[in-house]
């Protein structure tokens, strides 16, 4: 069963209309991240939270918002998407243990902007 | 063979030749470090990870090695696999933190 959920798999908007992407997770796991990965890149860390705490990167545009309403649920909301946002956003959780966190990922949602 | 361009490096092997995937990462203050799979569409699958006090770890037909000195980590795939074609990501988490940052990726093409 999938440990990490992500409503749509595939999602367009249009140029400058606000969209809003899901992830669900049933590992109770206390962070959980949002990466922007392009064609032929890396995923790109966006922000992530530990549990409520926001933590977001100093380079991702304002553009890109999050929202945690609870431990089990994480959106990530694009208010003005730009031709430039296209790309696949994947959400990740993790537990760090130990010194280890391993982040487990969603199968991604692929945004097209038209 | 391997090439680097404006796409992601590539590597090409055979069917049953051992493959070695190599990632530079940044940051010395990582103490923790993930090898990742991704397959097209599909979200990254963790294969196997090791601490900063580690230098050398085994797992099915992988082996991760870490050299802190020059900051290199690299994934060894032994008698590699159709299966194994993907793109490959190494990330570092940086101590006293729980960021995941990720490396640039190699695409591994196996060819039967």
């Amino acid at each position: 069963d999938a440990m990490v959920i992500q409503n749509p798999r595939y999602q367009v908007t249009q140029f400058g209309k606000p969209v809003t992407l899901s992830c669900s997770q049933t590992l109770n796991h206390n962070v959980m991240y949002w990466y922007q990965q392009k064609s032929s890149q890396a995923p790109k860390l966006l922000f992530h939270y530990y549990d409520k705490d926001f933590n977001n990167e100093a380079d991702t545009p304002d553009n890109f918002q999050s929202r945690r309403p609870n431990t089990s649920f994480c959106f990530l909301d694009i208010r003005s998407p730009g031709l430039g946002d296209a790309a696949m956003y994947l959400c990740a959780t993790s537990r760090p243990t130990g010194g280890k966190t391993e982040a487990f990922f969603g199968q991604g949602t692929r945004l097209t902007v038209v | 063979g391997e090439s680097v361009g404006l796409h992601l490096p590539t590597l090409s092997v055979q069917e049953g030749d051992n493959s070695i995937i190599n990632c530079a990462y940044s940051n010395s203050a990582s103490d923790y470090f993930i090898w990742y799979k991704q397959e097209s569409g599909k979200g990254p699958q963790f294969i196997i990870d090791i601490r900063s006090n580690m230098d050398k770890r085994q797992g099915q037909r992988v082996t991760v090695l870490l050299n802190k000195t020059v900051k290199h980590l690299s994934l060894q795939i032994a008698a590699t696999q159709p299966g194994d074609s993907a793109v490959y990501f190494c990330a570092e988490n940086i101590g006293g933190s729980e960021k995941l940052v990720f490396g640039k990726g190699m695409k591994l093409t196996v060819n039967p």
